[in-house]
């Protein structure tokens, strides 16, 4: 049972290369989502998908772009990396949001790409 | 009113201590307050949650303590092991939205 997968796990990057994150999860979650978690900034939501075929805007979504592709998967593409987008960056998954808790909302999450942009 | 207030950023306890994290919210909507765990490589982990229609939670040596009234809510880690040395977040989250908002983390160290 893999979860949440993300890869690459590791990659650096220039400025002004692009590059995309694969994530893909096999809980048949409708819900997806991608952090960066940055030291002192917490997690911090970039997109998210609350069903396939939809993306909304988290927190910080300068300079991302994102992909539902289907239920499962989930893409986070950077068109031209800046410094301050090094970062660990997290996909996650949940269950529809009007299951009841403690069990159906929970997220879930992949164990993370660290990007460095030099 | 969406941010969740998380302390102390760090914290350092003796092995068979008590851990405590405490965080604070604004929202009232929101009604599912989770923990997560999370290890140095690897990603965040669910520890344990609670509703706020109870105001304690127990399992094994994890605690959460809900206080609706002054809206916190509190991470208790009794006989603190090392192996809870980790970075703990707590969050909160409206059931029907699709977001979760994360404190800023806390990072246990637990002295052997």
């Amino acid at each position: 049972n893999a979860g949440v997968t993300q890869t690459p796990k590791f990659q650096v990057l220039k400025t002004g290369q692009s590059m995309t994150l694969q994530c893909a999860q096999d809980m048949n979650h409708n819900s997806m989502y991608w952090y960066r978690q940055d030291p002192g900034m917490g997690l911090r939501l970039i997109y998210y998908s609350a069903s396939e075929g939809t993306t909304d805007k988290g927190e910080v979504p300068n300079g991302y772009n994102v992909s539902r592709l289907n239920k499962r998967e989930f893409s986070l593409r950077l068109e031209s990396a800046a410094p301050s987008q090094t970062s660990v960056y997290f996909c996650a998954s949940s269950g529809a949001p009007y299951i009841a808790p403690l069990s159906g909302n929970t997220i879930y999450f992949g164990e993370g790409s660290w990007l460095t942009v030099v | 009113q969406q941010q969740v207030k998380q302390s102390p950023q760090s914290l350092i306890v003796q092995k068979g201590g008590i851990s405590i994290i405490n965080c604070a919210y604004e929202n009232t909507a929101f009604d599912y307050f989770p923990w997560y765990q999370q290890f140095p490589g690897k990603g965040p982990a669910l520890l344990i949650a609670i509703r706020p229609d109870v105001s304690e939670k127990k399992e094994g040596r994890f605690t959460i303590s809900f206080n609706k009234s002054a809206k916190q809510f509190s991470l208790h880690i009794m006989d603190s092991q090392p192996g809870d040395s980790a970075t703990y977040f707590c969050a909160a989250h409206t059931s029907g939205t699709y977001k979760y908002i994360f404190g800023t983390g806390t990072r246990l160290k637990v002295l052997a």
